[in-house]
């Protein structure tokens, strides 16, 4: 496998259910990256992982809990989601940050969520 | 504040036209990164481009090409000879220099390339 990788590509869950996004990066980066994209909204992005400490939170409802274990793995725990949190949602991973870097940010394929 | 205006929502262009799309964008920082990235129907968002705010000159990649014009803020892609393969979503975004981990997307221009 290379580059960044998601599973799964699709999920249908019930407001009730428990369910995890799962990202894998394959490029020895450091910084990974979760973003929402719904059909209303610009890209959103949503949390920022530095090897392996969270950098930033962008105000994400409590329902949405990320876990990064190492720097090439990254889950979204999903709980008790409402039906406007269906989306696209894409993992990225970049080099990691630090002024002599330059950072750009490859994505994966998405997962795309639908919450009944 | 930062923020990343692309006001084309949606293009259309018959196969083997040239077609540009507009970024433009606001930053108080003298110095940041802009992007292109290209979502076809698959939904990955595939990297274009990244140019660092020194660097003004025009780059050309094949088919497209970037015009970086600091004095309006404006960073506008085209694409020559368009092709079917190029009907996606592109989406223009900026990062600050420092906060190079936190890039900011445009709404994004939906392209349709007809045959």
């Amino acid at each position: 496998e290379t580059g960044v990788t998601q599973t799964p590509r699709h999920l249908v869950m019930g407001m009730t259910n428990k369910k995890s996004l799962k990202c894998e990066q394959h490029l020895g980066h450091n910084a990974m990256y979760w973003y929402k994209q719904s059909a209303k909204k610009p890209l959103e992005l949503m949390f920022v992982y530095n090897f392996k400490e969270q950098t930033e939170n962008n105000s994400v409802p409590s329902r949405f809990s990320p876990e990064c274990p190492n720097s090439s793995h990254l889950f979204l725990h999903l709980h008790t989601l409402q039906p406007e949190d269906s989306a696209l949602y894409l993992c990225a991973s970049s080099q990691g940050t630090g002024t002599e870097y330059q950072e750009t940010q490859y994505f994966g394929p998405g997962t795309r969520l639908l919450v009944l | 504040a930062q923020k990343v205006t692309q006001a084309q929502t949606e293009i259309s262009v018959v196969e083997k036209e040239d077609v540009t799309l507009d970024c433009v964008y606001e930053t108080r920082d003298t110095t940041y990164y802009l992007f292109w990235y290209k979502q076809p129907p698959s939904g990955e968002l595939v990297f274009l481009i990244r140019r660092n705010s020194f660097d003004e000159q025009n780059e050309i990649s094949g088919r497209y090409s970037w015009n970086f014009q600091k004095s309006t803020s404006s960073f506008n892609f085209t694409i020559t000879a368009s092709q079917v393969v190029d009907s996606a979503v592109y989406f223009c975004a900026l990062s600050d220099w420092n906060r190079d981990d936190k890039i900011i997307f445009g709404k994004g221009t939906r392209l349709h390339i007809l045959p």
